[in-house]
């Protein structure tokens, strides 16, 4: 069975300063990554995917992710943060061959402060 | 617009008082699930759905049942909800089983069982 782990429950980072969120998965087969967003009051978005092919992958609003296989790390960082990025973070993982579970880390919170 | 509906958005109930949960969605999307999310847990799903009158367990399905009748809506039905219950719903979509396409999530509905 596949696991994630995010390793920061609270991140707080001034606007404009980078930010990476860490997360690991454990899994005996190959896998698909996710980083999911969650605003305040809203559900979750997709930010990004990996499934095969670069390990470094960009999604939407600056953020990027790096998959490295030898480490089973799925970090998600970004160069410079804005106010509005303040939100909940959820890595997850599934299994590759289109499997239906679809398994979430616990989140991290994301502060972002002027 | 392509959108996951849930209602209600907030909803206090007694123990033991049925109730359900609706979602619809207008995408024509095979693939629906529910999952709950409680602080320090992350999200979990309860049940899902790869199609019409296909339905399965996910990590928690203990005290909820699920129908679907029609592509677009997958009821989440508490026949005896109890105050372990109380935690914020949320309904997810995909085209169909594979990952390529990614889960849209509605907005969430906030449960509260005293």
């Amino acid at each position: 069975a596949q696991s994630v782990t995010q390793l920061d429950s609270q991140v707080p980072v001034f606007e404009e300063a980078p930010v990476e969120l860490r997360c690991n998965y454990s899994s005996s087969v190959s896998v698909y990554l996710f980083w999911y967003v969650q605003y305040p009051n809203q559900g979750l978005q997709l930010l990004l995917k990996y499934l095969s092919g670069s390990t470094l992958v960009k999604g939407i609003n600056g953020f990027e992710a790096e998959f490295n296989k030898s480490q089973t790390s799925f970090h998600l960082r970004k160069p410079s943060v804005h106010i509005s990025d303040t939100a909940e973070y959820f890595c997850a993982v599934s299994k590759q061959g289109g499997s239906e579970k679809l398994v979430f880390g616990k989140g991290t919170k994301l502060t972002v402060n002027p | 617009e392509a959108q996951v509906t849930q209602n209600p958005r907030y909803l206090i109930t007694v123990t033991g008082k049925k109730l359900t949960v609706t979602c619809s969605q207008n995408m024509n999307h095979e693939y629906m699930s529910w999952y709950r999310q409680d602080p320090g847990l992350g999200l979990r799903q309860i049940y899902y759905s790869m199609n019409v009158e296909v339905t399965d367990k996910g990590d928690v399905p203990e005290g909820y049942k699920v129908s679907r009748k029609e592509k677009r809506n997958f009821p989440l039905i508490l026949e005896s909800p109890s105050p372990n219950q109380t935690s914020l719903y949320f309904c997810a979509s995909r085209r169909d089983r594979s990952y390529n396409s990614p889960l849209h999530f509605g907005n969430g509905t906030r449960l509260t069982v005293t």
